[in-house]
Order: C-alpha cells, then sequence, then structure tokens
C-alpha cells in the first residue's frame, strides 16, 4: 500500500524559504520510473505542477518557478524535500506530493501553508 | 493561464451523460503524450481516475471512460450520480516545458 505525507510550517512569512517533507511508504525511489512529486493548490483555484525528481536523481522544474525551487530526495528516509525561496503571499496553497509512474497515482493528504507577515 | 484548457463548468442531471474536454497543443497532448484525469471531491487531495487516456485503475466504475485525439482529450461520464459532483482535472506531460501541466480544472454540478 503506498502512502504519502506533507509536513512543514503551517505559516511563513515573506521572503522566507520554505522547506516541505514527503515522506512516503509502499515504493522504492531507486526503482524505474519512479519518481515524487510537487503540485500545488491556491485556495479555489486549479491545481500546478512544481517540480518532480526521478529514480535516477533526474529532476524537473516548472519553468515559471525553476529559479526558487529545489528538490532533492533521500532514498534511505524514504523522503523527497522540496524547498521554495523568497515565499510571497502569491505561494498560499495547499502543497501535495504525489507519487509518479507516468501519472500521479498517489497522493498525499496535503499540507495547508500560508504566507503572511 | 494553465497549459490544458478545460471547461470551468459542466452539468447534467442524474443518470445523464456528460463530457469534459481538454484541449492542448503540439507539444503535449499533439505530441502524442499521455493524458490522464483526475477526481477532486470537496476538501479532498485529488484522485487518479483515468490514466494513459482511456485506463481505468482499479475501483473506479465504468462509468468514467477517456478518450484523446489529435491535440485534445475527453473524460465521459455516464449515469451521472450525486456523488461524481467534483472538480476534474486533466494531466500531460509537455516537451517543450520538460515537465508535467494540468488543465484549469472543471467544475461538475450534478443538477
Amino acid at each position: 500500500q503506498i502512502t504519502l505525507k506533507e509536513s512543514g510550517p503551517t505559516l511563513v512569512k515573506p521572503t522566507q524559504t520554505l522547506t516541505l517533507t514527503c515522506t512516503f511508504s509502499g515504493f522504492s525511489l531507486s526503482t524505474s520510473p519512479v519518481g515524487v512529486g510537487w503540485i500545488r493548490q491556491p485556495p479555489g483555484k486549479a491545481l500546478e505542477w512544481l517540480a518532480l525528481i526521478y529514480w535516477d536523481d533526474d529532476k524537473r522544474y516548472s519553468p515559471s518557478l525553476k529559479s526558487r525551487l529545489t528538490i532533492t530526495k533521500d532514498t534511505s528516509k524514504n523522503q523527497v524535500v522540496l524547498t521554495m525561496t523568497n515565499m510571497d503571499p502569491l505561494d498560499t496553497a495547499t502543497y501535495y506530493c504525489a507519487h509518479s509512474e507516468y501519472k500521479y497515482g498517489h497522493w498525499g493528504q496535503g499540507t495547508l501553508v500560508t504566507v503572511s507577515s | 493561464q494553465s497549459v490544458l484548457t478545460q471547461p470551468p463548468s459542466v452539468s447534467g442531471a442524474p443518470g445523464q451523460r456528460v463530457t469534459i474536454s481538454c484541449t492542448g497543443s503540439s507539444s503535449n497532448i499533439g505530441a502524442g503524450y499521455d493524458v490522464h484525469w483526475y477526481q477532486q471531491l470537496p476538501g479532498a487531495a485529488p484522485k487518479l481516475l483515468i490514466y494513459a487516456n482511456f485506463n481505468r485503475p482499479s475501483g473506479v466504475p465504468d462509468r468514467f471512460s477517456g478518450s484523446k485525439s489529435g491535440t485534445s482529450a475527453s473524460l465521459a461520464i455516464s449515469g451521472l450520480q450525486a456523488e461524481d459532483e467534483a472538480d476534474y482535472y486533466c494531466q500531460s506531460y509537455d516537451g517543450s516545458l520538460s515537465g508535467s501541466v494540468f488543465g484549469g480544472g472543471t467544475k461538475l454540478t450534478v443538477l
């Protein structure tokens, strides 16, 4: 059974760096073609893809946010970490991590991050 | 503005059939990349509904079906039920952007 869970701060101040951790079980991030992605959803708005890390450490980023994002994995801990720099109130959203084998077949419950001073 | 275009809303009466379109371009759907569909019930995380254009994960009723042609894809829901009221999103890969892209989402209302 595949499960994922996001963790991190619920409130960050503008200009701060957000660090989110996705802890997963039920699969290995060392096996092709597995990946873990991050997707966010501002309140009342659509899903927005952010980043994806593959089993071989290949990394992909949303072009519009690439300069602010870093995705890493710790296979031994079954964790994927997303950092986003220079947070802005417009980054207020629920952040999801999801298991990927070409499609996002399993999602975490999401974590709401509010950006406010 | 999403890379994949979906109608903001669709509606139908119980028992009816509705379709939701997802229009892309030659760098994503038209390039042959698969389209996946997700259902998001109110207050919940998205759930995979259709993968690789027309395949249903285990447990998804056969009332849900997907198709793809050219630069577009469609999700059809037949025999509408009240529990189908949700937001639906299409997703694909974009070769020019080198990453996943989502549609803007479609809110399904069961009248």
